[in-house]
């Protein structure tokens, strides 16, 4: 049983795409990461939502609570977005992690 | 730029050895988590710390211990290294009182040879 669930696992766009990653979780939260894994590398968090919405550059996230459910966009892809982006809940005191969405943007 | 550093970026142990991970947090986060992050899959909650206790743990033997420390930083100790410990380690940081604007390390690549 996983309390977090993203889909797709894999996702290859061309660059320029709009990329949309969505997340849903069966758990009562008291907030939401998106964050970015480069390879080898360590976590990045992009986005902390607890309602609505938020936008940075050309990432946008959004959250809907009732339906517990989150979605993480990107306009205008490019190579360098390339990354595994993965959602995290909060949970009383401890994160509950998707598999992670593999992105790939070919040139 | 992360506020929250981990030691070493990368570590190679031989099974049976003991090691100790280092994450250096923000002044004022008197609650860390580590989390343990095998190949291809999502972190798992190893253990929180607050105010130098533990607060709460995940499905981890007791060779997984931790010590946090006045200074913010803190220690994730792993006794009797297994093959299968060889993982990303993270930790993440929060300051007192807040429990969603956590700051994640970097993490520190653990291999068991």
């Amino acid at each position: 049983k996983n309390e977090v669930e993203q889909s797709p696992q894999n996702l290859t766009a061309q660059e320029g795409e709009f990329i949309t990653i969505n997340c849903s979780y069966s758990v009562g939260i008291s907030a939401l990461h998106w964050l970015q894994q480069h390879p080898g590398g360590g976590i990045v968090s992009l986005f902390m939502l607890s309602s609505g919405k938020k936008k940075h550059g050309r990432l946008i996230a959004t959250i809907n609570i009732q339906e517990k459910h989150s979605s993480l966009h990107i306009t205008a892809s490019h190579p360098r977005d390339s990354a595994v982006y993965i959602c995290a809940v909060l949970a009383g005191n401890q994160f509950y992690f998707g598999t992670g969405t593999s992105l790939t943007v070919i040139p | 730029e992360t506020g929250v550093t981990q030691s070493p970026t990368h570590l190679i142990k031989t099974r049976g050895q003991q090691v100790t991970l280092r994450c250096s947090s923000q002044s004022g986060h008197n609650t860390v988590s580590w989390y343990q992050q095998a190949l291809g899959q999502g972190p798992q909650f190893i253990f929180q710390y607050y105010r130098e206790e533990e607060n709460g743990r995940g499905n981890f033997p007791p060779r997984f211990s931790g010590l946090q420390f006045p200074n913010y930083s803190s220690e994730l100790n792993v006794n009797a290294l297994e093959l299968d410990d060889s993982a990303l380690y993270l930790c993440a940081s929060t300051p007192t009182g807040h429990n969603y604007g956590y700051t994640f390390g970097s993490g520190t690549r653990l291999t068991v040879v």
